[in-house]
């Protein structure tokens, strides 16, 4: 089983649609949880943390269920500009040595007009 | 501000050519990364470092090698190049390690190709 999972997608959605995606991570011992944005072609991003209690920043809801092992991206109302792949990305600490981070493989996002 | 830089930005190299891609950051961070991002593969991490001198092994360091003489640069070398090192490259740096709440920063990316 790979560390982290991600549906590829494409995930093809109208303006004003919510989407939400998952990731699993096989590791218990994980301790960091971000999202990652990264338009075609270009550097990945921070788009935000994600805590055990879960956040939200605006239209973004992230949430993590430890139990299940899984994060998840929530997106109300998109927008056209938030076309882009959405990474997931754990951190992995191992016995105190520098922590890894691992990066799932993407999900693409498309909304359409 | 200039962040992250890395050049070159697209190389063209014959197998067994040598080459370094330069990663440079101005935000005065301890950690330095460099991935490699191919097509349904995701990022993976080659080298990293924690400090000025200091450098160690990520998920695929084989065909690459690295050096941090200055704490502000981080340079990536490969020294005979080889088709399946065709990748997109992505250097980062981070003030401290892995940590939530810690932002890391990437540079825009270099696109090599091995002919």
């Amino acid at each position: 089983r790979k560390e982290v999972e991600q549906d590829p997608g494409p995930f093809n959605v109208p303006e004003g649609a919510t989407v939400a995606f998952n990731c699993t991570y096989s590791n218990s011992a994980s301790q960091s949880f971000f999202w990652y944005r990264q338009d075609c072609r270009k550097e990945p991003k921070l788009l935000m943390s994600v805590y055990s209690s879960g956040n939200e920043d605006g239209r973004f809801t992230a949430q993590l269920n430890r139990a299940s092992q899984y994060i998840s991206l929530l997106i109300r109302d998109s927008k056209l500009s938030d076309s882009a792949t959405y990474l997931c990305v754990v951190i992995m600490n191992y016995g105190g040595s520098q922590g890894n981070l691992i990066f799932g493989k993407g999900t693409k996002l498309s909304v359409k007009p | 501000n200039a962040g992250v830089t890395q050049t070159p930005k697209f190389r063209v190299l014959k197998t067994g050519q040598s080459m370094t891609l330069l990663c440079a950051q101005d935000m005065n961070h301890e950690y330095m990364y460099w991935y490699r991002q191919d097509p349904g593969m995701g990022l993976r991490l080659i080298h990293y470092s924690v400090g000025e001198g200091t450098t160690a092994k990520g998920e695929v360091p084989d065909g690459y090698n690295v050096s941090r003489l200055k704490k502000q640069n981080f340079l990536l070398g490969l020294e005979s190049a080889a088709p399946s090192q065709t990748s997109v490259y992505f250097c980062a740096s981070s003030y401290l390690g892995a940590t939530t709440g810690n932002t890391i920063y990437f540079g825009e990316g270099s696109w090599l190709t091995v002919v």
